[in-house]
């Protein structure tokens, strides 16, 4: 079983342009999320979706965005990429708010 | 404030202890606590996770408890192998947060020497 798949594994991205990480589950599950992992901050949430059609903001929102168009998908973007943003993402989901959850294996971005 | 501490930060064992991994959090008002295990430069991969209502959980050589009105829950490792080695991880969702978000801790990276 796949779970969680993030494409790209890595890039290097230069600052100032856009860029989407994309997530696709196929658990069916309703709640997805991104979380970005910080060497001393540990895992933030940036943006959530409890069901398909409906996104919310998290700890870090500022400089991205979220849809939800259908249940399997939750693409992240980054409209105009900065070096603050230089981490690593890891999308999640969930059947419900109360039930496990599960990673995917992470994008690790460089912005220059 | 919601937050998830972790102690220790890191860990070294000889192979074949067992080992007891702590987290703690403010406010009982959880949802579930759920224990994970990442590996460098991987992703988390989901352990165990303990609903409210319960006050352990098993797989294998793992065993995870929870003491909600205490705020704390335990990771216990028997007979470690150096295979264990990595990042744990404790996560909680609290009731009235949005989204069923899980705050993490901070992690405990183990090291379990042959």
């Amino acid at each position: 079983t796949a779970g969680i798949t993030q494409a790209p594994t890595s890039q290097i991205l230069a600052a100032g342009r856009s860029m989407t990480l994309r997530c696709t589950q196929d658990m069916r599950h309703n709640a997805m999320y991104w979380y970005r992992q910080d060497l001393g901050l540990g895992l933030r949430l940036i943006h959530y979706s409890n069901t398909a059609g409906t996104t919310g903001k998290g700890e870090v929102p500022d400089g991205y965005s979220v849809s939800r168009a259908n249940t399997d998908d939750f693409p992240l973007t980054l409209a105009s990429a900065v070096p603050s943003q230089t981490s690593v993402y890891f999308c999640a989901s969930s059947e419900g708010l109360n039930t496990e959850a599960f990673f995917g294996q992470g994008t690790r971005l460089t912005v220059v | 404030k919601q937050e998830v501490t972790q102690i220790p930060a890191a860990l070294s064992v000889p192979e074949g202890e067992n080992l007891v991994l702590n987290c703690s959090f403010t406010d009982s008002a959880i949802y579930n606590l759920q224990w994970f295990r990442q590996d460098p430069g991987k992703g988390l991969t989901s352990l165990l996770l303990i609903q409210s209502s319960q006050r352990e959980q098993t797989s294998g050589r793992l065993n995870a408890s929870l003491d909600k009105s205490s705020g704390r829950s335990t990771l216990y490792i028997a007979a470690s192998q150096p295979g264990d080695s990595a990042t744990y991880l404790c996560a909680v969702r609290w009731i009235y947060n949005q989204g069923g978000k899980l705050i993490f801790g901070q992690g405990t990276e183990l090291s379990v020497k042959p």
